[in-house]
């Protein structure tokens, strides 16, 4: 079964610093990884995805991930965090195969930009 | 999203009533999925449709119960609902296997 680990429950980082915020996950074969934001009463808002191609994948707000297969990583950073970065972020993983796969979520690390 | 919306909001009601939660999305997808979200959890896939006449159970699905009224429409029931089933409910949608689209989520809570 697949699995999606967030290990840090909170990250914090000054503005203008760079920002990692770190997912490690467990399927079998290949697969899909997505990085997913929550802002406050908010739903989850789509980031960046890696399926195939280039381990660095660029997304949204200038956020970027590296999909590392060796260590069965795919860390988001930000070069430079803004405030308006501080949010919640889900990491999430399904096997590339064909037919209907579950979308696993990891359980979230919450993002702290001070100013 | 605003593609994606889900009513009501915000829901209290009482142990043993029976709840509907709504939604609806104008992105044309035809996969449409219901989550539910506790703190320090992640989220946990409810029931997920493909179409009008395909529904599936996911990993909790007991207590709830879904229906597809169209491609543009997924409600979620509780029907009798219990105080543990208090949590943020979220709809999302996709096409195929890509990335999914989530509405704001509807806050119950259940007394």
């Amino acid at each position: 079964a697949q699995s999606v680990a967030q290990p840090e429950d909170q990250v914090n980082v000054a503005e203008g610093n760079p920002l990692t915020v770190k997912c490690t996950y467990s399927v079998s074969g290949n697969p899909y990884l997505f990085w997913y934001v929550q802002y406050p009463n908010r739903g989850l808002q789509f980031l960046l995805k890696y399926i195939t191609g280039d381990n660095l994948v660029k997304g949204s707000y200038g956020f970027e991930a590296e999909f590392n297969k060796s260590q069965t990583s795919f860390h988001l950073k930000k070069p430079s965090a803004l405030v308006s970065d501080s949010a919640l972020y889900f990491c999430a993983v399904r096997p590339m195969n064909t037919g209907f796969q579950k979308l696993v979520f990891g359980t979230g690390t919450r993002l702290l930009v001070s100013p | 999203d605003a593609d994606v919306t889900q009513t009501p909001r915000n829901r209290i009601t009482k142990t043993g009533k029976r709840i509907m939660l709504e939604c609806s999305q104008t992105k044309g997808h035809d996969r449409m999925y219901w989550y539910r979200q506790d703190p320090g959890l992640g989220l946990q896939l409810i029931y997920y449709s493909f179409d009008v006449k395909d529904i599936n159970k996911g990993e909790i699905s007991d207590g709830y119960s879904v229906s597809r009224q169209a491609q543009a429409k997924f409600s979620l029931s509780l029907e009798s609902a219990i105080p543990n089933q208090t949590a943020l409910y979220f709809c999302a949608t996709s096409q195929t296997n890509n990335e999914q689209f989530f509405g704001p989520g509807t806050r119950l809570t259940v007394l």
